[in-house]
């Protein structure tokens, strides 16, 4: 295991309901990240959390809202989702100031749109 | 604008031989070019890294080649074995920078 876990690993949801996705990583890393992994597609970067603080935001719809509340913890909420909006969920961890950036990933949540 | 351009998007190869996946980027600033498996039910893991000062690096069976001038570089997995078949991404990323940008991932079957 990498030191990143992520629950639920799998989730199904109707357009109307809240959810959330709960990341916790082990490795005493101080910078998390969100990604949306779809079929045939890079990996879209969505959020990422340094010490704490949200230092990006790629464009990501209002209907994903993260929450980071310390540097172990990553939250992805989720509601009003769309169908296209069904794919696999990453999380990644990393050091800060490192020379490069070397991401641990965890196992993903597969999030099914109803 | 996609930065990393992967190929093959699927690749069989038989036991024994040498599977090879490319990618080729555009941002000369980019100092890191790291490669990560996925195998089914998981997520991604760092296989193995190249900075560009070095036009190879190898750790086991699993090796980087790194063409500066052309911005590409590729991975070599020789002896494949069928505990290789997995998803291959390339990535890159520059020094400071939050962002890894991936490519869009070689599925590799090794046959028996």
């Amino acid at each position: 295991e990498t030191g990143v876990t992520q629950t639920p690993r799998h989730l199904v949801m109707g357009m109307t309901n809240k959810k959330s996705l709960k990341c916790e990583q082990h490795l005493g890393h101080n910078a998390m990240y969100w990604y949306k992994q779809s079929a045939k597609k890079p990996l879209e970067l969505m959020f990422v959390y340094s010490l704490e603080e949200r230092v990006e935001n790629n464009s990501v719809p209002s209907r994903f809202s993260p929450e980071c509340p310390n540097s172990s913890h990553l939250f992805l909420h989720l509601h009003t989702l769309q169908p296209e909006d069904s794919a696999l969920y990453l999380c990644a961890s990393s050091r800060v100031w490192e020379s490069y950036n070397e991401q641990f990933f965890g196992p993903g949540t597969r999030l099914t749109v109803l | 604008q996609q930065q990393v351009k992967q190929s093959p998007q699927s690749l069989i190869v038989q036991k024994g031989g040498i599977s090879i996946i490319n990618c080729a980027y555009e941002n000369t600033a980019f100092d890191y070019f790291p490669w990560y498996q996925q195998f089914p039910g998981k997520g991604p893991a760092l296989l193995i890294a190249i900075r560009p000062d070095v036009s190879e690096k190898k750790e086991g069976r699993f090796t980087i080649s790194f063409n500066k001038s052309a911005k590409q570089f590729s991975l070599h997995i020789m002896d494949s074995q069928p505990g290789d078949s997995a998803t291959y991404f390339c990535a890159a990323s520059m020094t400071g920078a939050n962002n890894l940008f991936f490519g869009t991932g070689t599925r590799l079957t090794v046959i028996p």
